[in-house]
């Protein structure tokens, strides 16, 4: 099993539209998580954390299943400029270390 | 904000030139790295480094060699470009301690080698 595992998509969803993408996880000791956001052509950046149970911000919800090990990004209210490649990402070592795991990557296109 | 710049946005190079990538950082940050993003591959970590002159391999080191003589600037060497090693080269950086999931990335330099 692959330490970090999504599907790439594309998921084409009009504006407006909820969209959820999963991400699991290998490593049953990772106690941290995160997602990156990465536009075509561009670099990543980080979009949000998930420690415990979830994290919410703005149109965006990460959750965490322990349970399922997995990680589920939710996007409310999809915008055109919502269209990019999210990145799940895992520390290596189950902590808050320096060296991160990345997945490769779901991609999400909003159309009109 | 935080900046890490690389030093070419496009590479062309033969195979078995030598080949520099250099990275630059302004936060002051202990941790640098070099990835590679490939299609289907994700980013894979070539190299990384916590300090000055120190380096430790990634899950892909083999054919890549790195450098860090001043804390701001990590250069990745490829000794003898291949044609596998055609790809984007991400360099990031990060704090040590607090945060050290958050890393900051250049703007990556695709390299072709034919």
């Amino acid at each position: 099993r692959k330490e970090v595992e999504q599907d790439p998509g594309p998921f084409n969803v009009p504006e407006g539209a909820t969209v959820a993408f999963n991400c699991t996880y290998s490593n049953s000791a990772s106690q941290s998580f995160f997602w990156y956001r990465q536009d075509c052509r561009k670099e990543p950046k980080l979009l949000m954390s998930v420690y415990s149970s979830g994290n919410e911000d703005g149109r965006f919800t990460a959750q965490l299943n322990r349970a399922s090990q997995y990680i589920s990004l939710l996007i409310r209210d999809s915008k055109l400029s919502d269209s990019a490649t999210y990145l799940c990402v895992v520390p290596l070592g189950g902590g808050t270390a320096s060296k991160l795991t990345f997945g490769t990557g779901t991609r999400l296109q909003v159309t009109l | 904000d935080v900046k890490v710049t690389q030093s070419s946005r496009y590479l062309v190079k033969r195979t078995g030139e030598k080949v520099f990538l250099e990275c630059v950082q302004d936060m002051d940050h202990e941790n640098m790295f070099w990835y590679r993003q490939d299609p289907g591959l994700g980013l894979r970590l070539i190299y990384f480094s916590y300090d000055v002159k120190m380096k430790e391999k990634g899950d892909i080191p083999e054919g890549y060699s790195v450098s860090r003589e001043k804390k701001e600037r990590f250069s990745l060497i490829l000794e003898s470009a291949s044609t596998n090693q055609t790809s984007m080269y991400l360099c990031a950086s990060s704090f040590w301690a607090v945060k050290n999931y958050e890393q900051y990335f250049g703007p990556g330099t695709r390299l072709t080698v034919t």
